[in-house]
């Protein structure tokens, strides 16, 4: 089955512990996405990454790493995550940026 | 100015009735538009794809793009309970590799 994972689904830390969230896709999609959603402010894109090594930011990066050493993995890392990172998290992948991205079901993180 | 715009609702409808959800954009380079929905505690799925300017139908869905007024909508014919969710618009240039999307419209169809 096509599919988009994360892990974990549910995540509550303090701040400043690191952490990270993985991402897999199975559909050999070149492109990849993390987003977070918040209420009123919708969908918005923290980093993108167009293949292996390829990577750059999106709307929103403060705060966030990622890295793709392999075309199916796009881990998201909170070095030192706050308060104001809690947040809904969901990972996409697409053949290409102008075309249907496929989410993952979804992270939900919250920061104490 | 946010560079697309969507009025968050919520909408609230009798099964039927016919929906219609807009969005607005400020980026006269978007070329692709998209509409997705979201269920509750669930990731956004693709609904609806359009290149450019015009109509497209699929079902009881139909994405109409004006680029001159920079404007799109999601017309949803003969709405059931099933479509309650949350609507999403979503746009990408010709060039760049961002991309992006309005806050979303929550839509409840009442049986």
């Amino acid at each position: 089955e096509a599919q988009v994972t994360q892990n974990p689904r549910y995540l509550i830390t303090v701040t400043g512990k690191k952490l990270t969230v993985t991402c897999s896709q199975n559909m050999n999609h070149e492109y990849m996405s993390w987003y977070r959603q918040d209420p009123g402010l919708g969908l918005r894109q923290i980093y993108y990454s167009m293949n292996v090594e390829v990577t750059d930011k999106g709307d929103v990066p403060e705060g966030y790493k990622v890295s793709r050493k392999e075309k199916r993995n796009f881990p998201l890392i909170l070095e030192s995550p706050s308060p104001n990172q809690t947040s809904l998290y969901f990972c996409a992948s697409s053949t290409g940026p102008r075309y249907e991205q496929y989410f993952g079901p979804g992270t939900r993180l919250t920061v104490t | 100015q946010k560079e697309v715009e969507q009025d968050p609702g919520p909408l609230s409808v009798p099964e039927g009735a016919i929906v219609s959800l807009n969005c607005t954009y400020s980026n006269s380079a978007f070329q692709y538009f998209m509409w997705y929905r979201q269920y509750s505690r669930k990731g956004p799925e693709l609904l609806m794809y359009t290149y450019s300017s015009g109509n497209k139908e699929d079902g009881r869905f139909t994405a109409q793009v004006d680029k001159s007024s920079k404007y799109i909508s999601l017309f949803i014919r003969d709405s059931q309970p099933s479509d309650s969710a949350t609507y999403l618009c979503a746009m990408s240039p010709n060039t760049g590799n961002q991309f992006y999307f309005g806050t979303g419209t929550s839509l409840t169809v009442i049986p």
